[in-house]
């Protein structure tokens, strides 16, 4: 069966340091790959896309990578700060049969930075 | 601003009431989707609805049902036939048509709904 894994439930780092997330996939041939955030009570809110000929994607602080060998996404967020504290969700997009066009979600990863 | 307005924050129900589920978006989006989320879970697709007067089912469709009569609405029905209603319920919405498919999603900021 298909199944799209995030590291760890809860990652908690300090302030100024790099948070890597890992997003993990199996049994699927995704064409797009995106990272939202969420906020406690809140809608997650798209962060990047990154499609399966990039290998990497930046946006400020964000860096997304993408290795359909490995089948694997590694989401950074650079000089991390107390503001950067979430959920960050990894969603597949796969152009194949009768999953096309849809957006499968991860579980989420908990982000905890502390001062 | 453009967005999704989801109503109410929260709703409380008694079992074996149906209960509707508002959703509006204002962002001209043609396609528009339902997703149940549970604590330790991902978010599960119920139902979407890629143009006016057309929709399908998703991965959990038993006990919901859903309506797309305008272009800014799509409300989800929470049936008593659904045997585990009490969750968070996410709305969301995309420009995405049959030839572009790597719009995201726009998300409003969920109803959580309780049955007793």
């Amino acid at each position: 069966s298909q199944k799209i894994e995030q590291n760890s439930e809860a990652l908690n780092i300090q302030e100024g340091k790099t948070a890597t997330l890992t997003c993990n996939y199996t049994n699927y041939s995704p064409a797009y790959l995106q990272w939202y955030r969420q906020d406690p009570g809140r809608g997650p809110v798209f962060l990047l896309l990154i499609r399966e000929n990039e290998k990497e994607k930046r946006k400020e602080r964000l860096k997304v990578t993408f290795d359909t060998t490995l089948k694997q996404s590694l989401f950074h967020i650079t000089a991390s700060q107390p503001a950067d504290s979430a959920t960050y969700l990894c969603a597949l997009e796969s152009l194949g049969g009768s999953t096309l066009g849809r957006l499968y979600f991860g579980r989420g990863t908990q982000l905890t930075v502390w001062p | 601003d453009g967005g999704i307005t989801q109503s109410p924050k929260y709703l409380f129900r008694k079992e074996g009431q149906n209960v509707t589920l508002s959703c509006e978006q204002n962002l001209n989006h043609d396609a528009m989707y339902w997703y149940r989320q549970d604590p330790g879970q991902g978010l599960r697709l119920i139902y979407y609805s890629q143009i006016v007067n057309d929709f399908q089912k998703g991965d959990i469709a038993e006990g919901y049902s859903v309506s797309r009569e305008k272009k800014e609405s799509f409300p989800l029905t929470v049936t008593s036939a659904q045997k585990n209603p009490t969750a968070f319920y996410l709305c969301a919405s995309s420009s995405r048509q049959a030839s572009s498919y790597n719009s995201p999603l726009h998300f409003g900021n969920g109803t959580r709904l309780t049955v007793t």
